[in-house]
């Protein structure tokens, strides 16, 4: 099993060009989510999914678009980059439900992304 | 927020000691979950632990909560250079949102 897998690992964009940041799991993970993480913040939550055809906003929606088409992709799209969205962008994903939150996320290996 | 808060930034020791990482947090839970992310890759998960339990062991590592105080601990016993990492506490949502907070997570240098 590969687990989660986020494609680019490094991207550079300009001010104002779009992008669309991949993410996939091959656990059949109904929840999937996703972080980004700037130094001195932690990883805060963009937008996240409890299954196919459902989505819903995090903490730092703004600028971030995702859908949820099927169960193994969550894409997440930056619609008009900005230096204020460079950041290492993590994906996760989780196969169990607890009263409250996800049970154990499993996280992919990161996309680094650099907005000029 | 939710959001926990780790405790202390960074911790430095050597081989062979303990390491201990306290997290805070602002209101009721019904589960928190310890991971750890070593330099330039994704988070891995460590341990659960659920609002009815007070303490729990996996391996070297040992995770107190006390939801009167709001916090937890993690232990890492007879660190190794290997454990050098960010650890990082998260906690949900009691009103049933499906989420999970992070906080900003302690920086362990064990050096050997």
């Amino acid at each position: 099993n590969a687990g989660v897998t986020q494609t680019p690992k490094f991207q550079v964009l300009k001010t104002g060009q779009s992008m669309t940041l991949q993410c996939a799991q091959d656990m059949n993970h109904e929840y999937m989510s996703w972080y980004r993480q700037d130094p001195g913040m932690g990883l805060r939550l963009i937008h996240y999914s409890v299954g196919a055809g459902i989505t819903d906003q995090g903490e730092v929606p703004n600028g971030y678009n995702v859908s949820r088409s099927t169960t193994e992709d969550f894409p997440l799209r930056l619609l008009s980059a900005a230096p204020s969205q460079t950041s290492v962008y993590f994906c996760a994903s989780s196969g169990s439900r607890l009263a409250g939150g996800p049970g154990e996320l499993f996280f992919g290996e990161g996309s680094r992304l650099t907005v000029l | 927020s939710q959001q926990g808060e780790e405790d202390p930034q960074a911790l430095s020791i050597q081989e062979g000691e303990n390491a201990t990482m306290n997290c805070s947090y602002k209101t009721s839970i019904n589960n928190l979950q310890w991971y750890r992310q070593n330099s330039g890759r994704g988070l891995v998960h460590l341990i659960l632990i659920r609002s009815n339990e007070r303490e729990k062991h996996s391996g070297r590592l040992r995770v107190t909560l006390d939801t009167s105080k709001k916090s937890s601990s993690l232990l890492i016993t007879a660190s190794r250079a290997a454990d050098t990492a960010s650890y990082f506490c998260a906690t949900d949502e009691p009103s049933g949102y499906s989420t999970l907070t992070f906080g900003k997570g302690t920086m362990l240098l064990v050096s050997p």
